[in-house]
């Protein structure tokens, strides 16, 4: 079965500083696997995805994410992060082959202070 | 051009009454989903709809919750005799779906549905 874990509930930078937000996963075979970010009062919204090209992926808002298959990771990364970075992350991985429902992780919340 | 809209955007229930939420997805795109996000359980898979296949209805929690998709378009989730660990964020999403490709899934604003 597909999983993922986050392994920080709460991350806490200052502005202009690295954003560093972990996921390991879990599958039984090339996962697709997804970042979203949800601002408060907002709907979810598509940071990046990995499905099986380019391992470093870069998203939008300067995030990135690399896949690392022996680590079985796929942490997020900023070099600089803004106050509007705020948010919920969640690391996501596609629950079948094929793609079809999504499997979320419990999410990081975002702290940034100036 | 349009997201995914749902309706209503809350909706106060009482305990034991049946509840109807709609998603209206993103013209053209043939997948649905629904999930739930609750502060105990995160965000959890309930639903998809692919076209005219059957639904994958693997990650309903009772019976009580259905949902029907007409004409491969408008979909409604309904709960019947709802119960307060109902009361929670009910998220729709829409995607382009073909064999052996993913696309990107775009999500609604989200119904919140509280039961008293």
């Amino acid at each position: 079965a597909q999983s993922v874990t986050q392994l920080d509930s709460h991350v806490s930078v200052s502005e202009g500083t690295p954003v560093l937000l972990r996921c390991n996963y879990s599958s039984s075979y090339s996962p697709s696997l997804f970042w979203y970010v949800q601002h408060p009062n907002k709907g979810l919204q598509l940071l990046l995805k990995y499905t099986s090209a380019a391992t470093l992926v870069k998203g939008i808002n300067g995030f990135e994410a690399e896949f690392k298959k022996s680590e079985t990771s796929f942490h997020l990364t900023k070099p600089s992060a803004h106050m509007s970075d705020a948010a919920e992350y969640f690391c996501v991985v596609s629950r079948g082959q094929a793609g079809t429902a999504l499997i979320f992780g419990k999410g990081t919340t975002l702290s940034v202070s100036s | 051009g349009a997201g995914v809209s749902q309706s209503p955007s809350n909706k106060v229930t009482e305990k034991g009454k049946d509840v109807e939420l709609r998603c209206d997805p993103i013209s053209g795109h043939t997948a649905l989903y629904w999930y739930r996000q609750s502060l105990g359980q995160g965000l959890e898979f309930l639903i998809y709809f692919q076209g005219n296949s059957a639904p994958d209805k693997s990650g309903l929690p009772s019976d009580r919750f259905s949902a029907e998709r007409t004409g491969g378009s408008v979909s409604t989730l309904t709960i019947q005799r709802t119960q307060q660990e109902d009361s929670a964020v009910y998220l729709c999403a829409s995607s382009l779906r073909s064999s052996g490709l993913t696309y990107e899934q775009y999500f609604g604003p989200g119904t919140r549905l509280t039961v008293t």
